[in-house]
């Protein structure tokens, strides 16, 4: 169980474009998805929490227009990047938990690995 | 804010036992995990233990929590070469909504060799 999709894995594009990422829970109904960052060789930087059908809460340094969250159902929740650049190449991880297990623990996609020209 | 700590590199040979240690920093924290990361690949939980508790078991793994110290271990028996990746702990650092919000260690790299 808890099985979390993220879509796609690998992305190249030109520098300018926005790349949408999107974020599944399959069996289970996520009541909060988190975004990460991951640096290589480095932990995760949390960018933003997002609640099913609320405005995503953004970490403080992580530009929200520049990263947009929607987390339309309880299911599905997508990371838009506008108008990438290079130094926004990254590894991009999402994870959803929810409130009906006590724990919350968070269940983690496999992540997408961004690359911009 | 919060640092969680974690010694950055350990080896060990297979069928020995591998112990990752974490400091971690906010003492009122509920819940600490323990996830693994392969090459290319997201986190995958691996256990959690509730502040309340000083030890869990779950077939290979063993955490031990030492709350005075802010201590955190993660005991992995008989160790296989499928074991090597990046183990990062965590502490749970405030609720929001559904979900915990997490401060993550800085993952230590686990090499098993034959």
């Amino acid at each position: 169980g808890a099985v979390v999709s993220q879509h796609p894995s690998r992305v190249i594009c030109k520098s300018g474009t926005s790349v949408k990422i999107e974020c599944r829970s399959l069996d289970f109904q996520a009541t909060t998805m988190f975004w990460y960052r991951q640096f290589p060789k480095q932990s995760l930087m949390l960018m933003a929490t997002s609640n099913e059908g609320s405005k995503a809460t953004y970490e403080q340094g992580v530009e929200k227009d520049k990263f947009l969250i929607n987390h339309a159902s309880l299911t599905l929740s997508t990371l838009t990047v506008t108008s990438a650049h290079p130094e926004d190449s990254s590894f991009y991880i999402c994870s959803a938990s929810t409130d009906a297990d006590r724990f919350r623990p968070q269940h983690f996609g496999d992540g997408t690995r961004l690359s911009i020209l | 804010g919060e640092d969680v700590e974690q010694s950055l590199f350990l080896s060990v040979r297979e069928g020995d036992s591998s112990v990752i240690n974490c400091t971690y920093t906010d003492s009122s924290s509920t819940y600490l995990y323990w996830y693994k990361q392969e090459p290319g690949a997201g986190l995958q939980l691996l256990t959690y233990i509730f502040s309340n508790m000083d030890m869990k078991q779950d077939q290979r793994l063993t955490v031990l929590l030492n709350k005075k110290d802010k201590h955190l271990s993660l005991r992995i028996a008989d160790t296989q070469t499928g074991d090597s990746a990046i183990y990062f702990c965590a502490e749970s650092t405030g609720f929001t909504g559904g979900g915990n919000k997490l401060t993550f260690g800085t993952g230590t790299q686990l090499k098993v060799e034959l």
